[in-house]
């Protein structure tokens, strides 16, 4: 398979546990995306990276979220002390530099916080 | 203020009629749109894009339609199936903030009768 890959699919956590989500995208693209979708709702920007470099984060939900690309590859965005807010659809995605934003997504971690 | 939005948030059609999803934008400065096709506990798939300096693009059985003037974009479904069946979103980019991700809209369900 040479789509977008996250893992795991479905995560239960408590409340105030810390998560992590892990997304390997298309392997030639060089921008990842990270979008949280909740019911009903289209998905919502989170951050994105260009190879290893951040390039948008004022997105962020607040500074209990945080994301890595620390080789340009795969991606993880962590949660920490989970509040059932955070219950939501990660959509990770990858598009190559110049596509205009075509972005193709991965089939995202729903998040579960009890 | 921003937006991407769509008119109807359900859509019911037989099966083999065509079918109309429509999608309004406020922001002059957005120069590329893309419709999005997402089944459940799937990701969005990429169904068509168009950019601004465009007024239609048709792709196989989609067509995309662009009118700048009164900033409203809608995708047709030729000949509908029932696999079209699905929530279908209108994502805009706008170069003017200089960030370079797609905004989604709330996504309309479209709903095949057989």
């Amino acid at each position: 398979d040479t789509g977008v890959s996250q893992n795991p699919r479905h995560k239960i956590t408590k409340r105030g546990q810390n998560v992590t989500f892990r997304c390997d995208p298309i392997s030639e693209h060089n921008r990842l995306y990270w979008y949280r979708q909740t019911l009903g709702q289209g998905p919502e920007f989170l951050t994105y990276f260009q190879n290893e470099a951040q390039l948008e984060k004022s997105r962020l939900l607040s500074d209990r979220f945080s994301a890595e690309r620390p080789k340009g590859s795969f991606s993880t965005l962590e949660i920490q002390r989970t509040e059932q807010g955070d219950s939501a659809m990660y959509l990770c995605a990858s598009s190559l530099l110049d596509s205009n934003e075509k972005l193709f997504f991965g089939s995202g971690t729903q998040l579960s916080v009890l | 203020g921003e937006s991407v939005g769509l008119h109807l948030p359900t859509l019911s059609v037989q099966e083999g009629d065509n079918s109309i999803i429509n999608c309004a934008y406020s922001n002059s400065a957005s120069d590329y749109f893309i419709w999005y096709k997402q089944e459940s506990g799937k990701g969005p798939q990429f169904i068509i894009d168009i950019r601004s300096n465009m007024d239609k693009r048709q792709g196989q059985r989609v067509t995309v339609l662009l009118n700048k003037t009164v900033k409203h974009l809608s995708l047709q479904i030729a000949a509908t199936q029932p696999g079209d069946s699905a929530v279908y979103f209108c994502a805009e980019n706008r170069m003017d903030t200089g960030r370079r991700a797609l905004t989604f809209g709330s996504g309309t369900r479209l709903q095949v009768q057989p």
